[in-house]
């Protein structure tokens, strides 16, 4: 069993969704969660992160984070095409900076 | 800042031949990542560095890989000899420490590894 769990997709939705992307993991240990996005031929950028439990928002984007349920969403409300692109979850142990654990990815593609 | 500069952008080579990657990280950046990606595996840490000394190199698959980062500013990943389970996009990605949260790592715009 893989760390971190990630429907790869593919997801299409149509312009103005609401989307809904999830990891699951398994060990306890994370603390920090981020969520890259990485478009075609180019190389993953952080989109946000979340320490331990709880929510974040940034803009059309939210984090949640359930720590009890090893579960870790990104909604992105009223979703444009520009938003089409593979999303990455990505995990770090509490004080060990460097080794991140990503999931598979979840590539995204919004229609007009 | 030209963020990370990965060279080359694509590598197409023979079974059996060397390959050299080459990274130079952020300016300022401490810590230095290389990764590989392929649609099976998804993204893999190979090894990182911090302050130019490697700190986990679990994820290098085999002897076969080798990787230096001889200055601050430039980093290798070597395959000798490469077969054809090598092909993938190989990318680098620097950060730098942040106080009270955790790195972002910055990745480069990756090296795209052909083995025929």
């Amino acid at each position: 069993q893989k760390e971190v769990e990630q429907d790869p997709g593919p997801l299409s939705v149509p312009e103005g969704a609401i989307v809904s992307l999830n990891c699951t993991y398994s060990n306890s240990a994370f603390q920090y969660f981020m969520w890259y996005r990485q478009y075609s031929r180019k190389g993953p950028e952080l989109l946000m992160y979340t320490y331990s439990s709880g929510n974040k928002e940034d803009g059309r984007f939210t984090a949640q984070v359930d720590k009890s349920s090893k579960y870790i969403s990104l909604f992105i409300r009223d979703s444009q095409p520009s938003d089409s692109a593979t999303y990455l979850c990505a995990m770090i142990l509490s004080g060990n900076t460097g080794k991140l654990i990503f999931g598979q990815g979840t590539t995204l593609q919004v229609k007009p | 800042d030209a963020g990370v500069i990965q060279s080359p952008r694509h590598e197409v080579t023979e079974m059996g031949q060397e390959v050299t990657l080459r990274c130079k990280p952020i300016s300022g950046h401490n810590s230095l990542f290389w990764y590989r990606q392929t649609m099976m595996r998804g993204l893999e840490l190979l090894i990182y560095f911090n302050n130019n000394v490697p700190i986990d190199d679990s994820g290098m698959p085999e002897d076969r890989f080798s990787a230096k980062m001889p200055n601050a500013s430039f980093s290798t990943l070597k395959i000798q000899p490469s077969e054809p389970r090598d092909s993938a996009v190989y990318f680098c990605a620097s950060s730098f420490p942040q106080r009270g949260g955790t790195d972002t790592q910055y990745f480069g715009p990756g090296t795209r590894l052909t083995v025929l």
